[in-house]
């Protein structure tokens, strides 16, 4: 079965740039989204089509793709984005979710 | 704005039928730019997509769930329904329904506030 890879955890200094990588077998042939999800609450898409940002999501999301491996960056990154962040991918029509990154700002 | 709301049983008996139904509001079910789909997510792990449904009825399943999957569309009422089959403690997620755009490269653009459904006898 068709799995993508993030890590674990990643953690980045208030008003720093975070980056989360995502990697998956011709990710390079697929689009990448991203969500954003904070305790208790729904996921939020805050890329698409690897790069592009649906309206309301702050500039400072972008999203990025080399190869096999999608790579979402947080620029100025405050607190208030402390959460797990998951990639996701079609595989044919099966979709496919990365096992989430948590994202720590401190 | 476009609304999802799951509704259904919080607590299903093991080798019972997991039951959910998820209301659109705010937008038309029969959009034929849109798929509607489930995903859940267990305590402290992370997302799994069910399946997926289309307003004519075409769907899509999980090959790991599609043995005991089954999601249906009424468009007369706005909703979709999950039934999932022989449940057991693994199958204790918060299930959340979702609407999938594919003009935006099958991103999950909007997403219920999720359910907690737990199995226990």
């Amino acid at each position: 079965s068709y799995e993508l890879t993030q890590p674990p955890s990643v953690s980045v200094s208030p008003g720093q740039t975070a980056s989360i990588t995502c990697s998956g077998d011709k990710l390079g042939d697929k689009f990448a989204s991203w969500y954003q999800q904070k305790p208790g609450q729904s996921p939020v898409l805050v890329i698409y089509q690897d790069n592009r940002r649906p309206s309301g999501i702050p500039e400072r999301f972008s999203g990025s793709k080399s190869g096999n491996t999608a790579t979402l960056t947080i620029s100025g990154t405050p607190a208030m984005d402390e959460a797990d962040y998951y990639c996701q991918a079609w595989d044919s029509s099966i979709a496919v979710f990365g096992g989430g990154t948590k994202l720590t700002v401190l | 704005q476009l609304q999802l709301q799951e509704s259904g049983p919080g607590l299903v008996t093991p080798s019972e039928t997991l039951s959910l139904t998820c209301s659109v509001s705010g937008g038309s079910i029969s959009s034929n730019i849109h798929y509607w789909a489930w995903i859940r997510q267990p305590p402290g792990k992370g997302l799994e997509w069910i399946g997926s449904i289309y307003y004519s009825g075409t769907t899509y399943y999980n090959p790991s769930l599609e043995s005991r999957v089954t999601i249906s569309v009424d468009t007369s009422k706005n909703h979709f329904s999950l039934r999932l089959s022989s449940v057991s403690a693994a199958d204790t997620a918060v299930y959340f329904c979702a609407r999938r755009a594919v003009a935006a490269g099958g991103a999950f653009d909007h997403w219920g506030q999720g359910t907690l459904v737990t199995v226990s006898s």
